[in-house]
């Protein structure tokens, strides 16, 4: 069965600073998806990236991006310039090919400090 | 930018009572899925939807839990009995289909918060 870690529960950054957050998964399969999500005060789940496990490229979006290290099992989500709107939840998680379902991580609650 | 609704955005019910949650996933969207969690816990799977029938169910999704897609646009998750340990914040979300990292990304609405009492 495919696992999700975040070791992180809790992490701050000032405004303006770069911040990574640890993500380390477990699954049985050669291909699968990796997300992060971010929950706002609001609990809206929103789409932050994304990343195939076939493409060796590390996603970006914007402030956002990940290194994703296979062998390894790691998917970290490092933001840049860090805003105040970045504070939130931040969820990883895992989707095998075969199935259907999402395996969340326990969650890293992020706070911005002006 | 089309967008996952659900209604109510909060319930609150008596133990023992039955509730539908509702939703209305991205209209082009084929492959549908309710996601619960527990104030304070990670979010957990309960049941993927397609073509009109069950695709995946996790082992919460016991027998007093159903889906259905009453017409073409929405899409229920009924609890028949509940119990206090339902009392959660429910997630509809919805993908395009399945085959690329496009089509697989699940978006989500923004929940229905459900208090059993």
């Amino acid at each position: 069965a495919q696992t999700v870690t975040q070791s992180q529960p809790e992490m701050s950054v000032q405004e303006a600073e770069t911040v990574t957050l640890s993500c380390t998964y477990d699954t049985s399969e050669s291909n699968y998806y990796l997300f992060w999500y971010k929950q706002p005060p609001s609990r809206q789940m929103i789409l932050v990236i994304r990343q195939e496990a076939y493409k060796q490229q590390n996603a970006t979006e914007n402030r956002f991006s990940v290194n994703f290290q296979k062998a390894a099992k790691s998917f970290s989500l490092k933001i840049s310039d860090s805003q105040l709107g970045d504070t939130a939840m931040y969820f990883c998680a895992l989707k095998e090919t075969s199935g259907s379902r999402l395996t969340f991580g326990e969650g890293t609650q992020l706070t911005v400090n002006p | 930018e089309p967008e996952v609704t659900q209604t109510p955005s909060h319930q609150v019910t008596q133990m023992g009572q039955e509730v539908i949650l509702r939703c209305v996933p991205i209209s082009n969207h084929l492959y549908f899925y309710w996601y619960r969690q527990i104030l304070g816990q990670k979010v957990e799977f309960l049941v993927s939807f397609y073509n009109n029938e069950i695709s995946e169910k996790s082992e919460i999704f016991d027998d007093q839990f159903s889906v259905e897609r009453p017409d073409g646009s929405n899409f229920t998750l009924k609890i028949r009995s509940t119990k206090l340990e339902d009392s959660a914040m429910y997630f509809c979300a919805s993908s395009v289909s399945r085959g690329t990292l496009y089509q697989e990304t699940q978006y989500f609405g923004p929940g229905t918060r459900l208090l059993v009492l």
